[in-house]
């Protein structure tokens, strides 16, 4: 089985504007979660999906949201971008109870 | 609120000794308990998880760890560390029902010396 990929792997993007993550799940795997891992906060649950509903959030301001289509893919977008914005973000699929990650989207604000 | 603290920032061992990560957490009841590796500029791969039963569990890459209710902990070892097990590792925990959110520590860089 393939693994979970993100696209793109790096991006670089100026303050103000918004991206776009986008995460393919193991395929069968109905659950996505994504993280975002910062050197100074470490790893923080964004928010979870399940069969297209946001299922589980974490302490994130509105400008993070995301979405997941029919087939499991599912985006995060973050809007109106700050430098602090600046992180690996990390998606996982799970399947039971086991979460198995993507190589993450180095995202860099400039 | 679940919490995770893993005490060592980072570690030193040389490569054929024995290696312990420490990682306590806060939990009203017996949570879900994982541990993590991540590579530089990786993913985090699973290396074992708890949920219930045998308190010694197995993981990949001949790491093992013990969960320890009386002292909140689930600390990982493997005998003889290889060099190739230097990287970043991370305890996380998650309330039953609910693994697909996790609460990771602030991982322990791992060095391997030869």
């Amino acid at each position: 089985k393939a693994g979970v990929t993100q696209t793109p792997r790096y991006l670089i993007k100026t303050r103000g504007q918004q991206v776009t993550l986008s995460c393919s799940p193991i395929s069968g795997h109905r659950s996505v979660s994504w993280y975002q891992q910062t050197p100074g906060q470490g790893l923080q649950f964004l928010f979870e999906y399940f069969s297209e509903t946001q299922r589980n959030k974490g302490n994130f301001p509105g400008r993070f949201s995301g979405r997941q289509f029919s087939n499991s893919r599912s985006e995060m977008n973050v809007s109106t971008l700050e430098l602090g914005d600046s992180a690996l973000y990390l998606c996982a699929s799970t399947s039971g109870y086991e979460q198995y990650f993507g190589p993450g989207t180095r995202l860099t604000v400039t | 609120a679940q919490s995770v603290t893993q005490p060592d920032i980072h570690i030193t061992v040389s490569e054929g000794a024995s290696l312990e990560l420490r990682c306590n957490y806060s939990y009203g009841a017996t949570p879900y308990l994982f541990w993590y590796v991540q590579s530089p500029g990786q993913g985090l791969q699973l290396l074992l998880k708890y949920f219930s039963g045998d308190t010694l569990v197995q993981g990949i890459k001949g790491f093992e760890a013990e969960f320890k209710r009386s002292q909140s902990s689930f600390n990982l070892r493997k005998p003889s560390v290889h060099w190739s097990d230097a990287a970043e590792y991370f305890c996380a925990v998650g309330a039953p029902g609910t693994a697909s959110k996790l609460t990771f520590g602030t991982g322990t860089r791992l060095q391997v010396t030869l």
